[in-house]
């Protein structure tokens, strides 16, 4: 299996700018995570999905961030407008979730580092 | 509600010697714990899990964590230290359904030649 992928991995715009970022889940996976991670906040938790649905979006910082899942196989990140403070690295992650069907484990992405100028 | 608690945000040890990192839990029910390490510009990988059974589990790379119920803890450790182990480790927990994580703040292991 190839992982999570997620792109790109690298990524600088300026102030403003509209930010996409992508996630391509492992194959049959039911749960969709999306979190950030900094040296002052740590690993936060922005989102996930059930299948293909959004359970929890209370990490989401504020009205410029939107995520979608439009399919079992993609999601996408996307903040409009960016601003320096959401330089970050964005991880995606992906596990099999429920009691009848969970392993417990949850297997991330590599990232997706933003710069924000 | 769950949340986690590393003591130490930098940990130092030197080659060859005992790795202690600590964690934390609260949890209104059964917990599900986890360990997790993120080596430099990569994603998390996950050492070891306590889900049920036995308390005491065993990890990749020689790392065993011990489920102390009385003590709301689950402790990471390694008798030996190896510079390889240099690495960001992050303890979590989650329900039993797996539908959301609680990850601590990180625990940065450096191993001192």
């Amino acid at each position: 299996d190839a992982g999570v992928i997620q792109s790109p991995r690298h990524e600088v715009t300026e102030m403003g700018q509209e930010v996409t970022l992508r996630c391509k889940p492992i194959s049959g996976h039911n749960s969709l995570f999306w979190y950030r991670q900094t040296m002052m906040r740590g690993l936060e938790l922005l989102i996930y999905f059930n299948n293909n649905v959004p359970i929890d979006d209370s990490g989401m910082p504020e009205d410029r961030f939107s995520a979608k899942m439009p399919n079992a196989s993609f999601s996408t990140l996307k903040i409009q407008p960016s601003e320096p403070r959401d330089s970050a690295v964005y991880f995606c992650a992906s596990s099999s979730s429920g009691a009848a069907m969970g392993t417990g484990e949850l297997f991330f992405g590599e990232g997706s580092r933003l710069t924000v100028l | 509600a769950q949340s986690v608690t590393q003591l130490g945000s930098h940990v130092s040890v030197s080659e060859g010697a005992l790795v202690l990192l600590r964690c934390n839990y609260s949890s209104s029910v059964p917990p599900y714990l986890f360990w997790y390490v993120q080596y430099p510009n990569q994603g998390l990988q996950l050492l070891l899990k306590y889900t049920t059974g036995a308390t005491l589990v065993k990890g990749i790379n020689g790392f065993e964590a011990e489920f102390k119920k009385s003590e709301t803890s689950f402790h990471l450790t390694k008798p030996s230290a190896h510079m390889s182990d240099a690495a960001e480790y992050f303890c979590a927990v989650s329900q039993y359904n797996f539908n959301k994580f609680y990850f601590g703040s990180g625990t940065k292991l450096n191993v001192k030649p």
